[in-house]
């Protein structure tokens, strides 16, 4: 089976565009999340969804961020417009259900690089 | 808040044995391990629950004490594929009702040489 799929996998933009990150997740699984790992603050968790509706926004850095999951096999996160400071290694992970027992599954990621 | 990991950083021999602790300010639900190789996806290793169960994968096997709110993940004999970050993720108990929502800490590097 296949995992997380993300795409792009590396992307270099300049600072001022906009940036679209794009995410699959395993099918079958409820739960999509999205994560911003760099070396200051480590992995973090930005948003995640539970069955296309977005439960817990709060690690969205501001409102330059923006994520949707228009269906159960799709999902995008968004920054309009990017900063330098947005340089980092975004991660989309999915599980089949939330609970002490369900496992995230992490995708390749996405290396994001603005000028 | 984010978990605290200890060490963080770690060179081993092959063949030696180490010792990751997560600590955690706050009642936890469950605890997740993962590692994730240099420029790779962080990779699912177990979870533990509440209830100071151990859990075992191969040579590398965890705890978890829930008073004392701290996990510590325990590599045995070590092998040169046990190379990477370490990653503990930590759940937040929340009226018993997991939302599965992970707070990670800041990893542990562990380095085996041959």
């Amino acid at each position: 089976d296949a995992g997380v799929i993300q795409s792009p996998r590396h992307e270099v933009t300049e600072m001022g565009q906009e940036v679209t990150l794009r995410c699959k997740p395993i099918s079958g699984h409820d739960y999509l999340f999205w994560y911003r790992q760099t070396m200051m603050r480590g992995l973090e968790l930005l948003i995640y969804f539970n069955n296309n509706v977005p439960i817990d926004d709060s690690g969205m850095p501001e409102d330059r961020f923006s994520a949707k999951m228009p269906n159960a096999s799709f999902s995008t996160l968004k920054i309009q417009p990017s900063e330098p400071r947005d340089s980092a290694v975004y991660f989309c992970a999915s599980s089949l259900a939330v609970g002490p027992r369900e496992t995230q599954y992490f995708g390749p990621g996405t290396r994001l690089l603005v000028l | 808040q984010q978990p605290v990991q200890s060490p963080q950083a770690v060179i081993l021999r092959e063949g030696e044995d180490a010792v990751i602790n997560c600590s955690s300010s706050k009642a936890l639900y469950s605890v997740h391990w993962y590692r994730q190789k240099h420029g790779e996806a962080p990779v699912f290793l177990m979870i533990l629950l509440k209830g100071g169960e151990q859990k075992g994968h191969d040579k590398i096997s965890a705890s978890f004490n829930e008073k004392k709110q701290q996990s510590s993940l325990y590599l045995t004999a070590s092998q040169l594929s046990y190379s990477g970050t370490y990653f503990c993720g930590t759940e937040v108990a929340a009226g018993g009702t997991s939302y599965g929502k992970l707070t990670f800490g800041q990893g542990t590097i562990l380095t085996v040489h041959p």
